[in-house]
Protein backbone atom coordinates (compact mmCIF):
# COMPACT_ATOMS: atom_id res chain seq x y z
CA UNK A 1 0.00 0.00 0.00
CA UNK A 2 0.86 4.09 -0.27
CA UNK A 3 3.37 5.43 2.27
CA UNK A 4 3.95 8.87 2.99
CA UNK A 5 6.49 10.19 5.02
CA UNK A 6 6.88 13.80 6.19
CA UNK A 7 9.93 16.31 6.98
CA UNK A 8 10.96 17.24 9.71
CA UNK A 9 8.28 16.29 12.17
CA UNK A 10 8.64 19.93 13.42
CA UNK A 11 9.67 23.12 12.01
CA UNK A 12 10.00 26.72 13.60
CA UNK A 13 10.13 30.09 11.86
CA UNK A 14 9.94 33.75 12.23
CA UNK A 15 7.05 35.03 11.70
CA UNK A 16 7.73 36.92 8.25
CA UNK A 17 9.68 34.33 7.08
CA UNK A 18 8.82 31.28 4.80
CA UNK A 19 8.19 28.06 5.26
CA UNK A 20 8.67 24.72 3.38
CA UNK A 21 7.35 21.10 4.37
CA UNK A 22 8.44 18.01 2.09
CA UNK A 23 6.51 14.46 1.99
CA UNK A 24 7.07 11.98 -0.14
CA UNK A 25 4.99 8.68 -1.00
CA UNK A 26 5.77 5.36 -2.14
CA UNK A 27 3.13 4.35 -4.80
CA UNK A 28 3.49 6.06 -8.39
CA UNK A 29 -0.12 5.39 -9.07
CA UNK A 30 -1.12 8.28 -6.64
CA UNK A 31 -2.60 11.05 -8.71
CA UNK A 32 -4.20 13.40 -5.72
CA UNK A 33 -2.11 14.92 -3.05
CA UNK A 34 -4.27 17.33 -0.05
CA UNK A 35 -2.72 19.48 2.27
CA UNK A 36 -4.54 19.88 5.55
CA UNK A 37 -4.47 21.91 8.66
CA UNK A 38 -5.15 21.12 12.28
CA UNK A 39 -5.29 23.62 14.97
CA UNK A 40 -4.73 22.58 18.30
CA UNK A 41 -8.20 21.04 19.60
CA UNK A 42 -9.82 21.33 16.15
CA UNK A 43 -10.48 19.09 13.46
CA UNK A 44 -8.38 18.32 10.03
CA UNK A 45 -9.57 21.12 7.49
CA UNK A 46 -8.18 21.07 3.72
CA UNK A 47 -6.25 23.96 2.73
CA UNK A 48 -5.18 22.68 -0.93
CA UNK A 49 -4.63 19.69 -3.12
CA UNK A 50 -2.90 19.02 -6.24
CA UNK A 51 -3.39 16.40 -8.96
CA UNK A 52 -0.84 14.68 -10.96
CA UNK A 53 -1.76 16.43 -14.06
CA UNK A 54 -0.40 19.73 -12.39
CA UNK A 55 2.93 20.58 -11.24
CA UNK A 56 2.14 23.61 -9.02
CA UNK A 57 -0.76 25.80 -7.82
CA UNK A 58 -0.92 27.89 -5.57
CA UNK A 59 -3.60 29.97 -3.25
CA UNK A 60 -2.27 33.69 -1.58
CA UNK A 61 0.30 32.60 0.91
CA UNK A 62 0.47 28.80 0.28
CA UNK A 63 1.63 26.98 -2.69
CA UNK A 64 2.02 23.26 -3.86
CA UNK A 65 4.62 21.86 -5.63
CA UNK A 66 4.58 18.36 -7.04
CA UNK A 67 7.62 16.48 -8.02
CA UNK A 68 6.34 12.73 -10.22
CA UNK A 69 9.58 11.33 -10.80
CA UNK A 70 11.27 11.54 -7.61
CA UNK A 71 7.27 11.01 -5.91
CA UNK A 72 7.50 13.79 -3.64
CA UNK A 73 5.65 16.90 -3.06
CA UNK A 74 5.89 20.19 -1.03
CA UNK A 75 4.10 22.92 1.09
CA UNK A 76 5.31 26.39 0.79
CA UNK A 77 3.93 29.11 3.10
CA UNK A 78 5.06 32.45 2.62
CA UNK A 79 4.73 35.60 5.08
CA UNK A 80 4.11 33.14 7.84
CA UNK A 81 1.67 34.26 10.90
CA UNK A 82 1.55 33.33 14.21
CA UNK A 83 -1.88 31.96 13.00
CA UNK A 84 0.15 29.56 10.88
CA UNK A 85 1.06 27.92 13.84
CA UNK A 86 -0.57 24.72 13.46
CA UNK A 87 -0.30 20.64 12.53
CA UNK A 88 -0.01 19.91 8.91
CA UNK A 89 -0.76 16.77 7.61
CA UNK A 90 0.48 15.77 3.79
CA UNK A 91 -1.59 12.94 2.21
CA UNK A 92 -1.50 11.01 -1.12
CA UNK A 93 -4.42 8.72 -2.50
CA UNK A 94 -6.31 7.89 -6.16
CA UNK A 95 -9.55 9.49 -6.89
CA UNK A 96 -12.65 7.82 -7.66
CA UNK A 97 -13.95 4.70 -6.15
CA UNK A 98 -10.62 3.74 -4.79
CA UNK A 99 -9.86 6.86 -2.89
CA UNK A 100 -8.28 5.70 0.02
CA UNK A 101 -6.33 8.66 1.89
CA UNK A 102 -3.30 7.89 3.24
CA UNK A 103 -1.59 10.57 5.42
CA UNK A 104 1.63 11.53 6.82
CA UNK A 105 2.68 11.82 10.45
CA UNK A 106 2.18 15.41 10.48
CA UNK A 107 4.48 18.49 11.12
CA UNK A 108 3.87 20.87 13.97
CA UNK A 109 4.63 24.63 12.53
CA UNK A 110 5.62 26.86 15.75
CA UNK A 111 5.81 30.74 13.70
CA UNK A 112 7.99 32.85 16.45
CA UNK A 113 6.20 36.62 16.35
CA UNK B 1 -25.55 21.99 5.74
CA UNK B 2 -24.33 20.05 9.57
CA UNK B 3 -21.63 18.80 7.18
CA UNK B 4 -20.01 15.80 9.46
CA UNK B 5 -21.25 15.41 13.09
CA UNK B 6 -20.12 13.01 15.65
CA UNK B 7 -21.10 12.28 18.99
CA UNK B 8 -19.91 11.79 22.11
CA UNK B 9 -17.40 14.56 22.26
CA UNK B 10 -15.67 13.00 25.05
CA UNK B 11 -16.24 9.93 26.34
CA UNK B 12 -14.82 7.55 29.16
CA UNK B 13 -14.66 3.50 29.35
CA UNK B 14 -13.95 1.09 31.43
CA UNK B 15 -11.64 -2.01 30.22
CA UNK B 16 -14.20 -4.18 28.68
CA UNK B 17 -17.12 -2.10 27.88
CA UNK B 18 -18.33 -1.76 24.27
CA UNK B 19 -19.60 1.68 22.87
CA UNK B 20 -21.01 2.86 19.80
CA UNK B 21 -19.56 6.30 18.41
CA UNK B 22 -21.77 8.07 15.74
CA UNK B 23 -21.30 9.82 12.72
CA UNK B 24 -23.54 11.22 10.21
CA UNK B 25 -23.45 13.54 7.34
CA UNK B 26 -25.71 15.73 5.09
CA UNK B 27 -23.92 16.19 2.49
CA UNK B 28 -24.95 13.28 0.21
CA UNK B 29 -21.57 11.86 0.24
CA UNK B 30 -20.64 8.16 -1.00
CA UNK B 31 -17.67 8.03 0.72
CA UNK B 32 -16.92 7.59 4.52
CA UNK B 33 -14.05 6.62 7.04
CA UNK B 34 -13.12 6.32 10.23
CA UNK B 35 -9.67 7.41 11.64
CA UNK B 36 -8.00 7.67 15.02
CA UNK B 37 -5.13 9.58 16.03
CA UNK B 38 -2.80 9.18 18.20
CA UNK B 39 0.30 11.76 18.98
CA UNK B 40 3.20 11.31 16.67
CA UNK B 41 1.34 9.02 14.45
CA UNK B 42 -0.82 10.94 12.22
CA UNK B 43 -4.05 9.91 10.97
CA UNK B 44 -4.55 6.49 10.59
CA UNK B 45 -7.43 4.34 8.59
CA UNK B 46 -10.36 2.49 10.78
CA UNK B 47 -12.55 1.18 8.67
CA UNK B 48 -14.21 2.74 5.60
CA UNK B 49 -17.37 2.85 3.47
CA UNK B 50 -17.71 3.54 -0.72
CA UNK B 51 -21.57 3.11 -0.05
CA UNK B 52 -24.31 2.02 2.10
CA UNK B 53 -23.69 -1.32 2.31
CA UNK B 54 -20.41 -1.82 1.61
CA UNK B 55 -17.82 -1.46 4.44
CA UNK B 56 -13.85 -2.73 4.13
CA UNK B 57 -11.40 -2.55 6.37
CA UNK B 58 -8.42 -0.16 6.66
CA UNK B 59 -5.03 0.08 8.58
CA UNK B 60 -5.53 -0.35 12.25
CA UNK B 61 -9.54 -2.52 12.00
CA UNK B 62 -8.56 -5.04 15.00
CA UNK B 63 -11.40 -4.18 17.92
CA UNK B 64 -13.73 -1.87 15.74
CA UNK B 65 -17.06 -3.23 13.61
CA UNK B 66 -18.62 -0.19 11.22
CA UNK B 67 -21.74 -1.21 9.35
CA UNK B 68 -23.20 1.37 7.26
CA UNK B 69 -27.41 1.05 6.34
CA UNK B 70 -27.75 4.29 5.08
CA UNK B 71 -25.76 6.75 3.12
CA UNK B 72 -25.97 9.54 6.08
CA UNK B 73 -24.63 7.35 8.74
CA UNK B 74 -21.68 5.48 9.68
CA UNK B 75 -21.09 4.27 13.11
CA UNK B 76 -18.25 3.04 14.73
CA UNK B 77 -18.07 0.61 17.45
CA UNK B 78 -15.78 -0.90 20.15
CA UNK B 79 -16.62 -4.68 20.60
CA UNK B 80 -14.38 -4.99 23.74
CA UNK B 81 -12.66 -1.68 24.79
CA UNK B 82 -8.99 -1.73 25.85
CA UNK B 83 -6.48 1.02 27.29
CA UNK B 84 -4.63 0.99 23.44
CA UNK B 85 -7.77 2.36 22.17
CA UNK B 86 -7.15 5.03 24.00
CA UNK B 87 -7.63 7.91 21.22
CA UNK B 88 -9.26 11.00 19.43
CA UNK B 89 -11.65 9.34 16.57
CA UNK B 90 -12.43 11.30 13.64
CA UNK B 91 -15.41 10.50 11.24
CA UNK B 92 -14.65 12.10 7.40
CA UNK B 93 -16.72 11.93 4.02
CA UNK B 94 -16.02 12.81 0.61
CA UNK B 95 -17.70 12.83 -3.00
CA UNK B 96 -15.88 9.97 -5.21
CA UNK B 97 -16.86 10.98 -8.27
CA UNK B 98 -15.80 14.23 -9.74
CA UNK B 99 -12.37 16.16 -9.65
CA UNK B 100 -11.83 16.62 -5.86
CA UNK B 101 -11.73 14.21 -2.97
CA UNK B 102 -11.80 16.65 -0.26
CA UNK B 103 -12.26 14.68 3.02
CA UNK B 104 -14.35 16.78 5.35
CA UNK B 105 -13.52 16.14 8.99
CA UNK B 106 -16.08 15.75 11.99
CA UNK B 107 -15.64 17.26 15.33
CA UNK B 108 -13.70 13.98 16.90
CA UNK B 109 -14.55 12.22 19.53
CA UNK B 110 -12.02 11.67 22.79
CA UNK B 111 -12.19 8.50 23.68
CA UNK B 112 -10.28 7.61 27.04
CA UNK B 113 -10.34 4.01 28.23
CA UNK B 114 -9.52 3.25 32.08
Amino acid sequence: GENVEQHPSTLSVQEGDSAVIKCTYSDSASNYFPWYKQELGKRPQLIIDIRSNVGEKKDQRIAVTLNKTAKHFSLHITETQPEDSAVYFCAASLTGANSKLTFGKGITLSVRP
Amino acid sequence: NAGVTQTPKFQVLKTGQSMTLQCAQDMNHEYMSWYRQDPGMGLRLIHYSVGAGITDQGEVPNGYNVSRSTTEDFPLRLLSAAPSQTSVYFCASNHLAGSYNEQFFGPGTRLTVL
